[in-house]
């Protein structure tokens, strides 16, 4: 049973354009969101978090936006470049904190 | 020093080989993780090291045997794997074992 879930495998957007990844969950006791972005043959890199207790964080041109009641969280990049083109992981951790669930992943193209 | 290192970045063996993966960061986290990831596949959790003793074993067949000789190494020891093993083997560490995780670039490991 998936817990996180990240329904679009891929999304192609214009340069300059904004991105909106989504993710959904299924587990209330997820205290913590986060965004991972992963280029090939490199780890997945940390990009932005959110605690249960907000309902936005931004950062730079990354903004990501959780609504509880609806167990959905998004990440918008605006304005997309084409260095943003990767594969993006939604994340989720319980209050326990030492284990992360990964959502399957959305393949960003972000073209010129 | 702010990045997890990892060794060998590609890995070939035969299913009679030993093998050793190395992690490494010296940024005073007391928590590593192994995590196992396939192609368009999110990443697996295989083991957490917090304060150097495993706390958690995700049910990994016992051809994987982690190791934490100190609390800047992770090594994850490889004997008689199978073609399906063939994977990118991430590393990661959290300073106090929470949901901030720091991944490492990944070995690619491919089991003939």
């Amino acid at each position: 049973d998936q817990q996180v879930k990240q329904n679009s495998p891929s999304l192609s957007v214009q340069e300059g354009r904004i991105s909106i990844l989504n993710c959904d969950y299924t587990n209330s006791m997820f205290d913590y969101f986060l965004w991972y972005k992963k280029y090939p043959a490199e780890g997945p890199t940390f990009l932005i978090s959110i605690s249960s207790i907000k309902d936005k964080n931004e950062d730079g041109r990354f903004t990501v936006f959780l609504n509880k009641s609806a167990k959905h969280l998004s990440l918008h990049i605006v304005p997309s470049q084409p260095g943003d083109s990767a594969v993006y992981f939604c994340a989720a951790a319980g209050n326990a904190g030492n284990m992360l669930t990964f959502g399957g992943g959305t393949r960003l193209m972000v073209k010129p | 020093d702010t990045e997890v290192t990892q060794t060998p970045k590609h890995l070939v063996m035969g299913m009679t080989n030993k093998k050793s993966l190395k992690c490494e960061q010296h940024m005073g986290h007391r928590a590593m993780y192994w995590y196992k990831q396939k192609a368009k596949k999110p990443p697996e959790l295989m083991f957490v090291y917090s304060y150097e003793k495993l706390s958690i074993n995700e049910s990994v067949p016992s051809r994987f045997s982690p190791e934490c000789p100190n609390s800047s190494l992770l090594n994850l020891h490889l004997h008689a794997l199978q073609p399906e093993d063939s994977a990118l083997y991430l590393c990661a560490s959290s300073p106090w074992g929470g949901w901030d995780q720091y991944f490492g670039p990944g070995t690619r490991l491919l089991v003939l």
